[in-house]
């Protein structure tokens, strides 16, 4: 089944001790995107990627990491977590960003950082 | 910079009234691609429609409908005889020719009561 897969669902941690959300997709997408959902905001991108290997700034990168070392995977990566990432974070994937193309989104992953 | 704006915050219905969702976005892309997204109860982005800017041929599937005007850079949508299961988050959004960057509206909450 076609699907984009986000671990874990739910994760509550403390300040300051790095986590990682991983991404991946099994439809062969080059395009990948995180963003965050916070109510009265909508969702905002947090970083993207076009390619292996190439990834570029949403509108809302800082304290954020991301990598794409493999087509399937664009893990995101939080190195000193702060309660203001408290949010509820989705990853996307899409064949190509263009002109016939939608995103596919995995099912969320809830963060709290107390 | 482009931006996306769901004035409505909440909406509440009854069923089987009609009811428009408004969106008005503005980006500086002569060319660009518009989008509407349903998020149910359960959490998960499901994809409605996509639009690009040189059609402005409105759409219609089955209860909804979609009206894009360029002249007032609105891209609405209405859904007709509404349904219980209608009731979710609808989230319009804007690509632009700024490559892989995506933005959202800020999410209309719809509910529709029986």
């Amino acid at each position: 089944e076609a699907q984009v897969t986000q671990n874990p669902r739910y994760l509550i941690t403390v300040t300051g001790k790095k986590l990682t959300v991983t991404c991946s997709q099994n439809m062969n997408h080059e395009y990948m995107s995180w963003y965050r959902q916070d109510p009265g905001l909508g969702l905002r991108q947090i970083y993207y990627s076009m390619n292996v290997e190439v990834t570029d700034k949403g509108d809302v990168p800082e304290g954020y990491k991301v990598s794409r070392k493999e087509k399937r995977n664009f893990p995101l990566i939080l190195e000193s977590p702060s309660p203001n990432q408290t949010s509820l974070y989705f990853c996307a994937s899409s064949l190509r960003l263009g002109a016939d193309e939608k995103l596919f989104f995995g099912s969320g992953t809830q963060l709290s950082v107390l | 910079a482009q931006k996306v704006t769901q004035a409505q915050t909440e909406i509440s219905v009854v069923e089987k009234e009609d009811v428009t969702l408004d969106c008005v976005y503005e980006t500086r892309d002569t060319t660009y691609y518009l989008f509407w997204y349903k998020q149910p109860p359960s959490g998960e982005l499901v994809f409605l429609i996509r639009r690009n800017s040189f059609d402005e041929q409105n759409e219609i599937s089955g209860r909804y409908s979609w009206n894009f005007q360029k002249s007032t850079s609105s891209f609405n949508f209405t859904i007709t005889a509404s349904q219980v299961v209608d009731s979710a988050v609808y989230f319009c959004a804007l690509k632009g020719t700024s490559y892989g960057k995506l933005t959202f509206g800020q999410g209309t909450i719809l509910t529709v009561h029986p």
